[in-house]
């Protein structure tokens, strides 16, 4: 079947331009959560969603990081005025609730 | 929170040796403790995991072990093979009703060499 999906897969921006990146759980899964891993780092824990409810969003780096998941399916995270310091691959990952999570390809975001 | 360190960073063996990979974790909390594959421009793949319940369990050629006591669990692969070769990350967290975000260790390149 069919697994978490994420797009764009890769995205370029200039510095202090917005971005969208997507992530289409696994069908049927509850939770789903958004990591950043930095290069040659594990992921790092960004926010969590059960449904629609953001359960925690206790990772997100600053209030220029914003997660949405309006339908409890697909989610949007969203990062405003980027940094440098954003650059990094952004991991989605969906999982049925206390069950084994399932990760994406990833979005490698570079911040120019 | 939770702190989960990694060892080593870096391993190489020969096709066929076995290979160990160590992690401690901080929090007496966390029940869960799951080992991901990723292999260049993937995402992370789960390969096995245990919970706290069990202090060892086997899949095939993969095994981990964990110590609750000590607060340390290892992945155990035999017999490598070169598609072996990947990052292996540990990750630990608590298991809840209201989820379970993970903390990873900072990953292990594992190169099986012919």
């Amino acid at each position: 079947g069919a697994g978490v999906s994420q797009s764009p897969r890769y995205k370029v921006a200039k510095r202090g331009q917005d971005v969208a990146l997507r992530c289409d759980p696994i069908s049927g899964h509850v939770s789903l959560f958004w990591y950043q891993q930095a290069l040659g780092q594990g992921p790092e824990f960004l926010t969590y969603f059960q449904n629609e409810a953001q359960l925690d969003k206790s990772g997100l780096p600053s209030d220029r990081f914003f997660a949405e998941r309006p339908e409890g399916s697909v989610s949007t995270l969203k990062i405003q005025r980027t940094q440098q310091e954003d650059s990094a691959v952004y991991l989605c990952a969906s999982s049925l609730v206390g069950a084994e999570q399932f990760f994406g390809p990833g979005t490698r975001l570079t911040v120019l | 929170g939770e702190n989960v360190e990694q060892h080593p960073s870096t391993l190489s063996v020969q096709e066929g040796d076995s290979a160990v990979i160590k992690c401690t974790y901080s929090d007496s909390a966390s029940n869960y403790f799951p080992w991901y594959k990723q292999e260049l421009g993937k995402g992370p793949q789960l390969i096995i995991d245990i919970r706290s319940n069990v202090g060892e369990k086997k899949d095939q050629r993969i095994a981990v072990t964990l110590n609750k006591t000590a607060k340390h669990f290892s992945l155990h692969i035999t017999e490598t093979q070169p598609e072996d070769s990947a990052v292996y990350f540990c990750a630990a967290s608590e298991v809840t009703g209201g989820g379970n975000k993970l903390t990873f260790g900072t990953g292990t390149q594992l190169k099986v060499e012919l």
